[in-house]
């Protein structure tokens, strides 16, 4: 039984496309995270959500927009990709302040 | 400035011998958290320890122990009789915030190879 889980695993894509990324999570926790991770293994958050709330927007393009449908789910849109968009993208929960959980990543490749 | 530094990028440990990653930080908070995560090659980040700021105690969970040095703000994963499956990047991270979202900043990572 996976505790969070993303989807795809892998998503490759030409420049200039939209794309989503789904993430759920069965531990009952209240907040939500994407995170990147570029070529160089540095993780970055980029988005939290707190009860489908949004609490932390790290100056992330406003190309990218996170949708929280319900406290399990917590998606990423991304439009007009670009080159520099390739990365790892997690998702990852924790209960309030406590320690986060991650998803197992979604490989993003744009060409 | 970097909050989080992990000063060593690779490490090489014997089997079974003990290793210490080193992780500072550098926070204003009084209430944070500290965390180590392990990515091994197929990519998941996993969750290894905690410990609070708060935390007399310096954290251990099984073979893996964190040395809690406040007044240094150094928190350094020490991981015992290591395998070769500890083989992995590692990341420290801060857990710091309050009122408008707690924030998690990790540090570069240290990549350990484990040697047979």
């Amino acid at each position: 039984d996976t505790a969070v889980s993303q989807t795809p695993k892998y998503l490759v894509t030409q420049m200039g496309n939209d794309k989503s990324i789904k993430c759920e999570q069965n531990l009952g926790h209240d907040t939500m995270y994407w995170y990147k991770q570029d070529s160089k293994k540095f993780l970055k958050i980029m988005f939290s959500y707190n009860n489908k709330e949004l609490i932390i927007n790290e100056t992330v393009p406003n190309r990218f927009s996170p949708k929280s449908p319900d406290k399990a789910h917590l998606n990423l849109h991304i439009n007009s990709l670009e080159l520099g968009d390739s990365a790892v993208y997690f998702c990852a929960s924790s209960p309030a302040s406590d320690t986060q959980y991650f998803g197992p990543g979604t490989r993003l490749t744009v060409l | 400035a970097q909050k989080i530094t992990q000063t060593q990028p690779g490490m090489f440990v014997q089997e079974k011998e003990a290793v210490t990653l080193d992780c500072t930080y550098d926070t204003s908070d009084q209430s944070y958290g500290l965390f180590w995560y392990k990515q091994p090659s197929s990519g998941e980040m996993i969750f290894l320890i905690y410990q609070g700021s708060y935390d007399e105690q310096n954290a251990t969970e099984g073979r893996y122990s964190l040395n809690f040095q406040k007044a240094r703000k150094s928190a350094n994963l020490v991981i015992s009789a290591s395998q070769l499956g500890d083989s992995a990047m590692y990341f420290c991270a801060m857990r710091e915030g309050g009122t408008g979202g707690f924030k998690t900043i990790f540090g570069a990572g240290t990549r350990l190879f484990v040697k047979a």
